[in-house]
């Protein structure tokens, strides 16, 4: 079945540790995004990236980083500069034109402890 | 800067009651408004609407957009438990990424 899939689902750093978080789909979808979730918020944009070896900030890009080297992955990694990244991230993947919504992985919960 | 505003924040009603959920935007560049149904962890699609004046509907569900006051509705009807969930409005632009508002939680009471 085609769909995305995140890991790991829970997972623990200690400050001022970099982690990175995997993103795998294959839907062959070429434009791949990265949310972060906070309780009772919606949901913010980090980065975007449209096509293979390209990528954009977005809304909250500030002690991340990605890369875009396969179509099917898109691996965000959450830096010792970003200040408060306890947060729940979703992945997620659109299919070509934008014609339908975004389909999304279960999600990662990253603690800081 | 791109805005979304989602109302009402949450909503608790029993079943068999109609809602009514809000949204209202401010975007350059518009493309499209969806909506979607978080119930624990991913989101999961409901409605894209692009024009202005064609209600979708999906069993129960239906939406609308409104593009000259900038406004979109999710209605439910007779509601049931399972429809608990926080409901997602986003809105997509032609720069290829969508800002999303906060979300309404709806509690469905049996």
């Amino acid at each position: 079945d085609g769909g995305i899939t995140q890991s790991p689902k829970y997972l623990f750093r200690k400050e001022g540790q970099n982690v990175t978080l995997s993103c795998e789909q294959n839907l062959n979808h070429d434009a791949m995004y990265w949310y972060r979730q906070d309780p009772g918020q919606g949901l913010r944009l980090i980065y975007y990236s449209q096509i293979v070896n390209d990528f954009q900030k977005g809304d909250i890009a500030e002690g991340y980083s990605v890369s875009r080297e396969k179509k099917e992955s898109f691996p965000l990694t959450v830096t010792s500069a970003q200040k408060n990244p306890t947060a729940f991230y979703l992945c997620a993947s659109q299919g070509p034109g934008q014609l339908y919504g975004y389909t999304f992985g279960s999600g990662t919960r990253l603690t800081v402890v | 800067e791109d805005k979304v505003v989602q109302s009402p924040l949450s909503l608790v009603v029993h079943e068999g009651d109609t809602v009514t959920l809000n949204c209202s935007y401010e975007v350059t560049n518009f493309r499209s408004l969806l909506w979607y149904k978080q119930e624990k962890k991913a989101p999961t699609f409901l409605f894209m609407l692009t024009s202005s004046g064609i209600e979708k509907k999906s069993g129960r569900l239906s939406s609308i957009l409104d593009k000259k006051e900038l406004f979109s509705i999710l209605n439910i009807t007779a509601t049931q438990t399972g429809d608990s969930a926080v409901y997602l409005c986003a809105v997509s632009t032609n720069a290829g990424k969508s800002t999303f508002g906060d979300g309404t939680t709806l509690t469905v009471k049996p």
